[in-house]
């Protein structure tokens, strides 16, 4: 089993709609957990991040993590055609600081 | 505050030459890691500098290489290439907490 698993996609929804983006994971010892999006041919950019449990809203984004389940999700509200691009799932424990990548999935806004 | 820079941007090397790209860290950023990002294999670790010690290694074979200086700024060195290195290559610093990594824009690297 992989560490962190993401679904690919593609995903493509309207504009204006909601969006889901998840993650599971198997490491139960990770505690920081982040999101990060890529527009193609550029580097990754940190969008949200949170700490242990709970949900953080920043925007029209919000990232939840659910502990018990292992897994994370990233809503966006009102999506934007500049909201298209790779979304990036990460995770770290306290202990030896190493961030793992989830794959990515790529989210098309349809105008 | 300037963010990460990367150099150069765009290489094309042919196998069996080495490469060496440049990463600037964000300025009192002490940790640097690297990255390789292919479409098939997604981010997958390189190496982690942290004061010029290497912190944490990947699962790549020893032609990857890297050094960190003293100023932060790391160089990665990648020998004898392959058509397979081909990838962009990411750098990120980090000033504390696994939360504050910030990335590079990267070095896309073509091997023919």
């Amino acid at each position: 089993q992989k560490e962190v698993e993401q679904d690919p996609g593609p995903l493509s929804v309207p504009e204006g709609a909601i969006v889901s983006l998840n993650c599971t994971y198997s490491n139960s010892a990770f505690q920081y957990f982040m999101w990060y999006r890529q527009y193609s041919r550029k580097g990754p950019e940190l969008l949200m991040y949170t700490y242990s449990s709970g949900n953080k809203e920043d925007g029209r984004f919000t990232a939840q993590v659910d502990k018990s389940s292992k897994y994370i999700s990233l809503l966006i509200r009102d999506s934007k055609l500049s909201d298209s691009a790779t979304y990036l799932c990460a995770m770290s424990d306290d202990r030896d600081d190493k961030i793992i990548f989830g794959k990515g999935t790529r989210l098309h806004i349809l105008p | 505050k300037a963010g990460v820079t990367q150099t150069p941007r765009y290489l094309i090397k042919t196998r069996g030459q080495q490469v060496t790209l440049s990463c600037s860290p964000i300025s009192g950023h002490r940790s640097v890691s690297w990255y390789q990002q292919t479409p098939g294999q997604g981010l997958q670790f390189l190496f982690e500098y942290f004061s010029e010690t290497q912190r944490n290694k990947g699962n790549f074979p020893g032609r990857f290489s890297g050094r960190q200086f003293s100023n932060s700024r790391s160089e990665m060195n990648v020998s004898t290439l392959e058509l397979g290195d081909s990838a962009l290559y990411l750098c990120a610093t980090r000033g504390g907490a696994p939360s504050e990594q910030f990335f590079g824009p990267g070095t896309r690297l073509t091997v023919l």
